[in-house]
């Protein structure tokens, strides 16, 4: 069975810094592409980050280029989104998901605020 | 950056057909086809259909996706109550080189 867990989120004030897990498990994660997705509350989905297989690559959603970090760890099967100068408008749960929005987790929460 | 078009919300009643569309441009939906997802209240979002109609294992024969030039379209058939959910469609842009996703619809079984 395919799982996804997502940890790490957090309360943090603005400008501060966070770091999201994701721990896979059920497949073959070193060959799958991997996303983070988030929705903030009552709104809907976003796609904000994805890396392909290998880790070659990295793709964004605009609004955080050059605050976020999409990698990843397959000999730990685990993926990871370190995010930078957080703001208001991060507030979100954010999911880890499989390849082609295939599985998702519970998502994790995380709260910009001060 | 830009996203898909899906309608806010439709209504429909209990055992009727309803269709939801969800439409994007050359380089996404009309490239790539959609994946449409499932998100019922206080759960994270299911996956009902990738490639325009590839079910994963589990999912009912009443959701069907389709796809005409850029737009895509999920029809369900039967509504059951535990259909009333809102719909995501989601597609790989290939010149943006990024995942779009529509507003979402909310389905409401009557």
């Amino acid at each position: 069975e395919v799982q996804v867990v997502e940890s790490g989120g957090d309360l943090v004030q603005p400008g501060g810094s966070l770091r999201l897990s994701c721990t896979a498990s059920g497949f073959t994660f070193s060959k799958s592409w991997m996303s983070w997705v988030r929705q903030a509350p009552g709104k809907g989905l976003e796609w904000v980050a994805t890396i392909p297989e290998g880790g070659g690559e990295t793709y964004y959603v605009d609004s955080v280029k050059g605050r976020f970090t999409i990698s990843r760890d397959d000999a730990k099967n685990s993926l990871y989104l370190q995010m930078n100068s957080l703001s208001v408008d991060d507030t979100a749960i954010y999911y880890c998901v499989t390849d082609t929005m295939s599985n998702w987790g519970q998502g994790t929460l995380v709260a910009v605020s001060s | 950056q830009p996203g898909l078009t899906q309608p806010p919300s439709v209504s429909k009643g209990l055992r009727q057909t309803a269709t939801l569309t969800c439409t994007g441009n050359s380089n996404d939906v009309g490239k790539q086809g959609a994946v449409w997802l499932q998100q019922s209240q206080g759960h994270p979002p299911k996956l009902l259909s990738y490639r325009n109609n590839n079910r994963p294992s589990g999912i009912s024969e009443r959701f069907s996706a389709s796809r005409s030039g850029n737009t895509a379209s999920l029809t369900i058939t039967g509504l059951q109550s535990e259909d009333e959910a809102d719909y995501y469609c989601s597609a790989w842009d290939i010149s943006l080189r990024a995942w779009v996703f529509g507003g979402g619809t909310r389905l409401t079984v009557l």
